[in-house]
């Protein structure tokens, strides 16, 4: 079946960047997907990508894709206090329903 | 901006009892979708529908029924709480590829 997998924590210092990384299984995911989870609060779409592209970038947040590894990073430029939160990647399925698999977030903090 | 709302935020109910969570959405969205949220676990989808009157199980639909009589409501019905349900509840629409929109979330405590 489909997996999303991502490293559970990750620190940084305010104005570093950020970078978090995330691997998947379906092969045949068509868009992927990068949400914020704040304390408290739903998860906030951040950025997608279909997968016959390898990068986009939207603002200070680059996603890049690498399909033969199934590999998706999110990139966050000049990383401040506010970016702390849970991030979570996801994959679409194939069922033609934008059903999502997501992965487990990973834990930003970010210390000034 | 999709706007999705839920009934409550935060909600306790008895073992037993039977619970009712609203989620509207005012995007005219064809798809609607109920996650469970859980530490370790992470997100798991329960049920969505695309479809007014039309649903479909997700991974854990066990405990759960769901209602759409309306395209901008999808309801979570837990016929008979227990204590294993609780949990943040997620509801979440969508139009085909351009991801999902969550609203806020029900802590649902079942004692």
């Amino acid at each position: 079946g489909e997996d999303v997998e991502q490293s559970l924590f990750l620190s940084v210092r305010e104005g570093d960047s950020s970078v978090i990384n995330c691997t998947y299984t379906d092969s045949s995911s068509t868009y992927l997907y990068w949400y914020k989870q704040e304390p408290g609060a739903g998860l906030q779409l951040l950025t997608y990508i279909f997968s016959n592209m390898d990068m986009k970038q939207d603002q200070r947040l680059t996603v890049l894709l690498n399909k033969k590894d199934k590999h998706l990073s999110l990139r966050i430029a000049d990383t401040q206090t506010g970016d702390s939160a849970i991030y979570f990647c996801a994959e679409s399925s194939n069922s033609g329903y934008s059903t999502l698999t997501f992965g487990k977030g990973t834990m930003l903090l970010v210390s000034p | 901006d999709v706007k999705v709302t839920q009934s409550s935020r935060y909600l306790v109910k008895r073992t037993g009892e039977k619970v009712f969570l609203e989620c509207v959405q005012d995007m005219d969205h064809e798809n609607m979708f109920w996650y469970r949220q859980d530490p370790g676990l992470g997100l798991r989808l329960i049920y969505f529908s695309y479809d007014v009157k039309m649903k479909e199980k997700g991974d854990i639909p066990e405990g759960y029924s769901v209602s759409r009589e309306k395209k901008e409501r999808f309801s979570l019905i837990l016929e008979s709480a227990s204590t294993n349900q609780t949990s943040m509840y997620l509801c979440a629409s969508s139009l085909r590829y351009d991801g999902l929109h969550f609203g806020p979330g029900t802590r649902l405590t079942v004692t």
